[in-house]
């Protein structure tokens, strides 16, 4: 089973628009990363945020953190054509930190 | 800044064939990763290593091998190639635990 799930499975949205990517995970961590994945290429880092954190911003992405209810979510603003792409969240396992489970994502289009 | 590179970048090769993954960084990272991502799933864990030398298996490691000769590179093998069998490879490398990790574009392999 998925130790790490993103929802909505898909979703589209107009250039400009602002949008967000939702994840719930099942086991303690000791951080969450989300990363995204433009087709033909492996997946890049976006935000890290650690257990102790229940906010981090990157420019126009906002990553939040909620461990009561283990989930986080990931906003962006002012979406561009260029945010199209696969987005994933990633969970280590707390004491097992060298392993990253990541969720099957959700894939964004930007539609000019 | 440093790069992580995949070799080949696609493999189409026979069932029962044993096949070789290659992947180089020049980050000087300790840690090194090979992930396995099928269409609709999320990435999966074969084989990661801490140093050289070093190889701990993950969740999916049954049918491949791996090898960490050197800290710049981190190899891996398809045993036995399954008929059908398409995915993507994904290696990556992390400055320490729990830290981002840096991914190369992908070796897709194609079994016929």
């Amino acid at each position: 089973s998925q130790l790490a799930e993103e929802n909505p499975w898909a979703l589209s949205v107009h250039e400009g628009e602002s949008v967000t990517v939702n994840c719930s995970y099942k086991t303690s961590i000791t951080a969450l990363q989300w990363y995204r994945q433009k087709s033909g290429e492996g997946p890049a880092q976006l935000i890290l945020i650690r257990s102790n954190e229940r906010e981090k911003r990157n420019g126009r992405l906002r990553a939040t953190l909620d461990t009561s209810s283990q989930s986080s979510s990931l906003s962006i603003t002012a979406t561009r054509c260029e945010d199209t792409a696969v987005y994933f969240c990633a969970t280590d396992a707390e004491g097992g930190y060298q392993n990253f489970y990541f969720g099957k994502g959700t894939s964004l289009t930007v539609i000019p | 800044g440093g790069i992580i590179t995949q070799t080949p970048k696609f493999l189409i090769g026979q069932e029962g064939q044993k096949l070789t993954l290659k992947c180089q960084q020049n980050f000087n990272h300790d840690t090194m990763y090979w992930y396995r991502q099928d269409s609709g799933k999320g990435l999966r864990l074969i084989y990661y290593s801490i140093t050289e030398n070093d190889l701990q298996k993950g969740d999916l490691s049954e049918g491949y091998d791996a090898s960490r000769e050197k800290k710049s590179s981190f190899s891996l093998t398809v045993t036995s190639a399954q008929k059908n069998e398409m995915a993507v490879f994904l290696c990556a490398s992390s400055p320490g635990p729990g830290e981002r990790l840096f991914f190369g574009h992908g070796t897709k392999l194609s079994v016929l």
